[in-house]
């Protein structure tokens, strides 16, 4: 049973460039978030997306967006990057139960971004 | 404004012993409190939940503890393993618009000695 898997685990980029990272959620699983996590914190939501439409959205600003395909996996763009989006990304899947939030998210293992 | 804090970044204790973390939340709206754990390289995985309908539930050598008037909840680990050294985030999530959003604290750093 394949879990959470995102791609590429590591990315370095310039300021002022766009990045484009991957997320296919775990087998069985229709919604998928992201997060960021800077150094020292906690993961803060981004965004959720089910039914290739955002659903939910965070304090960031308009430079993140995302896209979900009809498989279920999911992209995260960041665009004009910052030295202050150097975080690691996390995705995480879940099965969508309407406005009952009585279940965990499962977790990938996060792309590691570093803005020179 | 953090909604989610974890007041202990670290946590040392012997092994055998009870590891008790501690969250505290200010939003009312909070319906769902959740536990992770993290180990370096590694996605959080979730361990433990509870529902703000209950003010205990048990899984194992983890139990969770809500105190809704407090806004206050906890997580026992006992006996503590050296295999549980590792990063615990505290989550929550509100129903209805926001449902599946979660808020995290910032984590507490347990190690427990052998």
């Amino acid at each position: 049973d394949a879990g959470v898997t995102q791609s590429p685990t590591h990315l370095i980029k310039t300021r002022g460039q766009q990045v484009t990272l991957r997320c296919s959620p775990k087998s069985g699983h229709d919604t998928v978030s992201w997060y960021q996590q800077a150094l020292g914190q906690g993961p803060q939501f981004i965004f959720q997306y089910y039914e290739e439409e955002e659903r939910q959205r965070g304090n960031f600003p308009d430079r993140f967006s995302g896209h979900q395909f009809p498989n279920y996996s999911s992209e995260l763009n960041v665009n004009a990057l910052l030295l202050g989006d150097s975080a690691l990304y996390l995705c995480a899947s879940s099965l969508y139960i309407g406005t009952d939030s009585n279940q965990p998210q499962h977790f990938g293992d996060g792309t590691r971004l570093s803005i020179l | 404004d953090q909604q989610v804090k974890q007041n202990s970044p670290s946590l040392s204790v012997q092994e055998g012993r009870i590891s008790i973390l501690n969250c505290d939340y200010t939003n009312s709206m909070f319906d769902y409190f959740l536990w992770y754990k993290k180990y370096p390289a590694e996605g959080p995985t979730f361990l433990i939940s509870i529902s703000s309908i209950k003010d205990k539930n048990e899984d194992g050598r983890f139990t969770v503890f809500l105190n809704k008037s407090a806004k206050h909840l906890s997580l026992h680990i006992v006996p503590s393993q050296p295999g549980d050294s590792a990063v615990y985030f505290c989550a929550a999530s509100a129903g209805g618009n926001n449902a599946g959003k979660s808020t995290f604290g910032d984590g507490t750093t347990l190690t427990v000695k052998p």
